[in-house]
């Protein structure tokens, strides 16, 4: 079983504070991995994606990538109001088989 | 169209009753993906079509549940005899490449309550 795992949360963090999520992942194999942003009653949004350890920054967005720990990461910077949402994320597993997503982390950004 | 759009939107169904979803993918994507998404969780994969083959559908609950996508662009996934635990909203994504690829265009769902 391929599994995925997030803190269900709420995080509360206040506008302006950098707000972190983590993720961890069973599956070894997993090569590409996705961060998407939910809003209440809305689809998942893709806002990042990335392929190799380390850091990857877009924006007020930081994925951050730890293979050998099975741990993905999304920092966002200056965190506002409407970052408010649930954050899923979501490794390819191996084998070119659909994504897997988590449970997401429900983050709140309080004015 | 300019994006994936689903419907119903919204579908209330009498336990035991068969339901038909709808969805109609991006022109010319060739990859389509059913999700459910039950409250609080996070969407949790149900079949994926490859134009016109089904070619994983291992996530499908039960044998009650069936997809179809017979002219390899609009989907339709079909519920029968309809049980409360089915309630949830389920998904559609649409695709240009494999299925290892992050989904950029999701539908806007179909929210199924079962009574």
């Amino acid at each position: 079983q391929k599994e995925v795992e997030q803190n269900s949360g709420p995080l509360s963090v206040p506008e302006g504070a950098i707000a972190s999520l983590n993720c961890t992942y069973s599956d070894r194999g997993s090569q590409s991995f996705f961060w998407y942003r939910q809003y209440s009653g809305k689809s998942p949004e893709l806002i990042m994606s990335i392929y190799s350890n380390g850091d990857k920054e877009d924006g007020r967005f930081t994925a951050q990538l730890n293979k050998a720990s099975q741990y993905v990461s999304l920092l966002i910077r200056d965190s506002q109001p409407s970052d408010s949402a649930t954050y899923l994320c979501a490794p390819s597993p191996s084998g070119n088989t659909p994504l897997v997503f988590g449970k997401g982390t429900r983050l709140s950004v309080i004015a | 169209g300019a994006g994936v759009s689903q419907s119903p939107r919204y579908k209330v169904a009498k336990r035991g009753q068969d339901v038909a979803l709808r969805c109609d993918p991006i022109s010319g994507h060739v990859s389509l993906f059913w999700y459910q998404q039950a409250l609080g969780q996070g969407p949790e994969f149900l079949t994926y079509f490859q134009n016109e083959a089904q070619l994983d559908k291992s996530g499908l609950p039960s044998d009650r549940f069936f997809a179809e996508r017979p002219e390899g662009s609009v989907s339709t996934l079909k519920i029968q005899r309809t049980q409360q635990e089915d309630s949830a909203v389920y998904l559609c994504a649409s695709s240009l490449a494999d299925p290892g690829v992050g989904l950029e265009y999701f539908g806007p769902g179909t929210r199924l309550t079962v009574t």
